[in-house]
């Protein structure tokens, strides 16, 4: 089993759509939860952080993390084109080490 | 521009030679790290220095692959006699030592095609 499992998609959705984006994972020492979006042959891009559980909403993005399940989703209300990308979760400890990325989803949002 | 910068962009080279890459991190940064990802992978852990002190390599890690950050600031990624496997798009992000060490600002990347 793979520390950080991630569906690879590819996701396509219309525009406007509410997309929801998942990851599970094995380690329970993870505590900061970050999701990353990358545009093809580019660096990954830092989205949003989160520590331990709960929710945490920036704009048209929610991040939620279930420690409990080892279970973390990012949601992206009123889906742009510009979305279209692909979407990496990412754990680590609460040092800030032990960095893991999952494999990503492909996401096309078409207009 | 105040990101992460890397250098070259992409680099083509012949097996058995070898690359040198290099990552300039956003100025404040003291944590310097180095990725490896392939196509529809995510981004593998290398390496990462804290300041000048490199302080994990994955266990993963060749022992043709070699990193420094000689001042703490700038780094480099060496790859000797390089192998068709090598093959990989090189990240390399920063972030500070304090509380946030887990927001890893990224670079563009260096893109190594060995043939």
């Amino acid at each position: 089993q793979k520390e950080v499992e991630q569906d690879p998609g590819p996701l396509s959705v219309p525009e406007g759509a509410i997309v929801s984006l998942n990851c599970t994972y094995s380690n329970s020492a993870f505590q900061y939860f970050m999701w990353y979006r990358q545009y093809s042959r580019k660096g990954p891009e830092l989205l949003m952080y989160t520590y331990s559980s709960g929710n945490k909403e920036d704009g048209r993005f929610t991040a939620q993390v279930d420690k409990s399940s080892k279970y973390i989703s990012l949601f992206i209300r009123d889906s742009q084109p510009s979305d279209s990308a692909t979407y990496l979760c990412a754990m680590s400890d609460s040092y800030g080490q032990n960095f893991v990325f999952g494999p990503g989803t492909r996401l096309s949002v078409l207009p | 521009d105040t990101g992460v910068s890397q250098n070259p962009r992409h680099k083509i080279t012949k097996r058995g030679q070898n690359v040198t890459f290099r990552c300039d991190p956003i100025s404040e940064h003291n944590r310097l790290y180095w990725y490896r990802q392939t196509l529809g992978q995510g981004p593998e852990f290398l390496t990462y220095f804290q300041n000048e002190a490199q302080l994990e390599k994955s266990r993963l890690l060749s022992d043709r692959f070699s990193a420094e950050r000689p001042k703490g600031s700038f780094s480099t990624l060496e790859i000797q006699r390089t192998e068709q496997g090598d093959s990989a798009m090189y990240l390399c992000a920063s972030s500070t030592h304090s509380g946030r060490a887990y927001e890893q600002y990224f670079g563009p990347g260096t893109r190594l095609t060995v043939t």
